[in-house]
């Protein structure tokens, strides 16, 4: 299967401290996601890209299709303890005609309060 | 509400039993994912059906079943086969309209073999 790194594997950080994590792959994609999930749960969608250069919010979150099509990108601003989960990112590669999403092995957030 | 279901959370099997787990959806989504997450490797695909009646294998399919005969129905089973099946499974569905976003997830089955 595909395989898109993610960096970093985990992050500690202060409350109010801006974050940023990335995850590239080896091949062109069409569309990337990221989602968030917590402890014993399912991830949940926050973002989802469609466009090279994309760059789109959701609240304090932001993220961004690169221009090569190979990576992307999420911040977060002034982080709140809530926070806390793990984020993943996914990819669709151009040539997949199944919808079927490759995962990043996923950040670890940890926000001291 | 509309959602999908997955159950039961939490799942305990000796070894060399065969389990299945349950997945649900009412969200009238096409396709339905299952995929195993372990920690610090994300998540990998097993299984991924796109219509009743037919599912594919994803990276991982060895020692795992599927069937797919409701579109609201996705069981997996683990089966004996499977040499290392502790891990936390996630089912997933998709709409296959176009412009549909990503994945919904179930909130996952933890699989432990006592």
């Amino acid at each position: 299967g595909q395989q898109l790194n993610q960096s970093p594997q985990s992050m500690f950080i202060q409350e109010g401290e801006d974050v940023s994590m990335n995850c590239t792959s080896s091949s062109i994609f069409n569309t990337w996601l990221w989602y968030k999930q917590d402890p014993g749960e399912g991830p949940v969608l926050l973002i989802a890209l469609y466009k090279a250069g994309e760059l789109t919010s959701n609240g304090r979150l932001t993220a961004q299709f690169g221009i090569t099509r190979k990576d992307s990108f999420l911040n977060i601003s002034a982080s709140i303890p809530s926070d806390v989960g793990i984020y993943f990112c996914a990819g669709q590669p151009r040539e997949d005609n199944f919808n079927k999403f490759y995962f990043g092995s996923g950040t670890k957030l940890n926000v001291k309060p | 509400d509309g959602g999908i279901t997955q159950s039961p959370k939490y799942l305990f099997r000796k070894e060399g039993q065969n389990v299945t787990l349950s997945c649900e959806q009412n969200l009238n989504h096409d396709a339905m994912y299952w995929y195993r997450q372990d920690p610090g490797q994300g998540l990998r695909l097993i299984y991924y059906s796109q219509i009743v009646n037919d599912f594919q294998k994803g990276d991982i399919a060895e020692g795992y079943s599927v069937s797919r005969e409701k579109k609201e129905s996705f069981p997996l089973t683990v089966t004996s086969a499977q040499k290392n099946p502790t891990a936390f499974y996630l089912c997933a569905s998709r709409s296959e309209s176009r412009g549909a976003i990503g994945y919904t997830f179930g909130s996952g089955t933890r699989l432990t073999v006592v």
